[in-house]
């Protein structure tokens, strides 16, 4: 079983709309939570992050984490074209146990 | 400028050649990364370093050297290049407890 699984999608949705991205997780000592989002011919870059159960915002993005469902989430809300990109869950649990998702491809149509 | 960069961006090599992907950063951070992505496979972690004296391997560290030449910068190596060895590549700096990295450009490597 893999660390971290992630609907790899593509997902493709109109302008406005509201996304969701979701990744599951196996080890419950999981510590830190991220979203990374990767543009075309980019590196990942670090999106948003969290340790603890719960919703955090900034801005049109929401990140959730239910630790006692292992299951975590990205929102998008009004989502805009400037989104179209893979969207990557991140989890952390120490040193460098660093776990990557696989990416969804989001597209966002004008 | 940016943070990390990565040369070259774009190698198409031979089968059987050495070749070396550079990483410099100037975030001033310890700990440094390479990785490898493929489609449907993700991230995956090749080499890492804390420190200029420390290399550690990751996940799929087979057929691939690196190098800290200092604390800005990592060098992998493939020292004979094959065909299943075409992604790109990215390096990537973390701070602190390493939760978090920063990700350079990516270099895209064909092996033919």
């Amino acid at each position: 079983q893999k660390e971290v699984e992630q609907d790899p999608g593509p997902l493709s949705v109109p302008e406005g709309a509201i996304v969701s991205l979701n990744c599951t997780y196996s080890n419950s000592a999981f510590q830190y939570f991220m979203w990374y989002r990767q543009y075309s011919r980019k590196g990942p870059e670090l999106l948003m992050y969290t340790y603890s159960s719960g919703n955090k915002e900034d801005g049109r993005f929401t990140a959730q984490v239910d630790k006692s469902s292992k299951y975590i989430s990205l929102f998008i809300r009004d989502s805009q074209p400037s989104d179209s990109a893979t969207y990557l869950c991140a989890i952390w649990y120490g040193a460098n146990n660093l776990f990557f998702g696989t990416g969804t491809r989001l597209t966002v149509i004008p | 400028d940016a943070d990390v960069t990565q040369t070259p961006r774009n190698r198409i090599t031979k089968t059987g050649k050495r070749i070396m992907l550079e990483c410099s950063q100037t975030k001033g951070h310890d700990r440094m990364y390479w990785y490898r992505q493929d489609p449907g496979l993700g991230l995956r972690l090749i080499y890492y370093s804390f420190d200029v004296k420390d290399i550690n391997k990751g996940e799929i560290s087979d057929g691939y050297s690196v190098s800290r030449q200092a604390q800005a910068k990592f060098s992998l190596s493939l020292e004979s290049a094959i065909p299943n060895q075409t992604a790109l590549y990215f390096c990537a700096t973390g701070g602190g407890s390493g939760e978090t990295q920063y990700f350079g450009p990516g270099t895209r490597l064909l092996v033919l």
